[in-house]
């Protein structure tokens, strides 16, 4: 299993208030990226990290924010919540040599009451 | 704008029960087209890569199969072990960051 670990892996919030996942990886790989799925949508794409300091946008980034000031982790924050941000958040790593696959860490599923 | 439909949404097969699931996509041009399989509770697990129309890959009961419009994932001999949610991705050759667009995925259910 490719070594990623995302935290926590359960959280409850209320509405308003911030929130942030954490993605860490072993593999020192160049892309990182932030995916939510919903049921009747999908895996979409947040966020990802072609590099340190190095972020763009996905198709569903409103009201998401991303940092990444180390190789190994890649951090989403909710600045304020919303029950539209109820979702299982799974981060992905990629080489991004050639055509190199996504490799999922195991999610975090957030729950905004 | 990619977009990927896999079909059928469920599917209940009896083990020993071979079938096939759908891929259809549409991109702009195809860089590559992923075959994942997610465990309920757990992150997607990634199964075949393929690159071009014609293409075949193979994993123990599992086959992937790429034309210029669809992928076919063919289970031969079912086992309940293979009751599993299988995604099917497209990555294309102008999108940045070796993103992947996905499609909903097709719940496959082995019975014994």
């Amino acid at each position: 299993d490719a070594g990623i670990t995302q935290s926590p892996r359960h959280k409850v919030t209320e509405t308003g208030t911030p929130v942030t996942l954490r993605c860490h990886q072993t593999e020192n790989h160049r892309y990182m990226y932030w995916y939510r799925q919903d049921p009747g949508h999908g895996l979409r794409l947040i966020h990802y990290s072609y590099g340190v300091k190095d972020t763009d946008k996905g198709e569903v980034s409103d009201g998401y924010s991303v940092s990444r000031s180390k190789t190994e982790d890649f951090l989403l924050t909710l600045e304020s919540a919303t029950s539209s941000q109820t979702s299982v958040y799974f981060c992905a790593i990629s080489s991004g040599t050639g055509l190199s696959p996504l490799h999922f860490g195991n999610g975090t599923r957030l729950t905004v009451t | 704008e990619d977009q990927v439909t896999q079909s059928p949404e469920a599917l209940r097969l009896q083990e020993g029960e071979s079938s096939s699931l759908n891929c259809s996509y549409t991109v702009s041009g195809l860089r590559g087209l992923f075959w994942y399989r997610q465990d309920p509770g757990k992150g997607p697990e990634f199964l075949f890569t393929l690159y071009s129309a014609g293409e075949e890959k193979e994993k123990e009961r599992l086959k992937a199969t790429l034309t210029k419009k669809e992928s076919f994932l063919h289970i031969t001999a079912p086992k309940p072990e293979d009751s599993a949610t299988y995604l099917c991705a497209v990555q294309a050759w102008e999108t940045s960051g070796s993103r992947l667009t996905f499609g909903e995925g097709t719940q496959l259910t082995v019975n014994p």
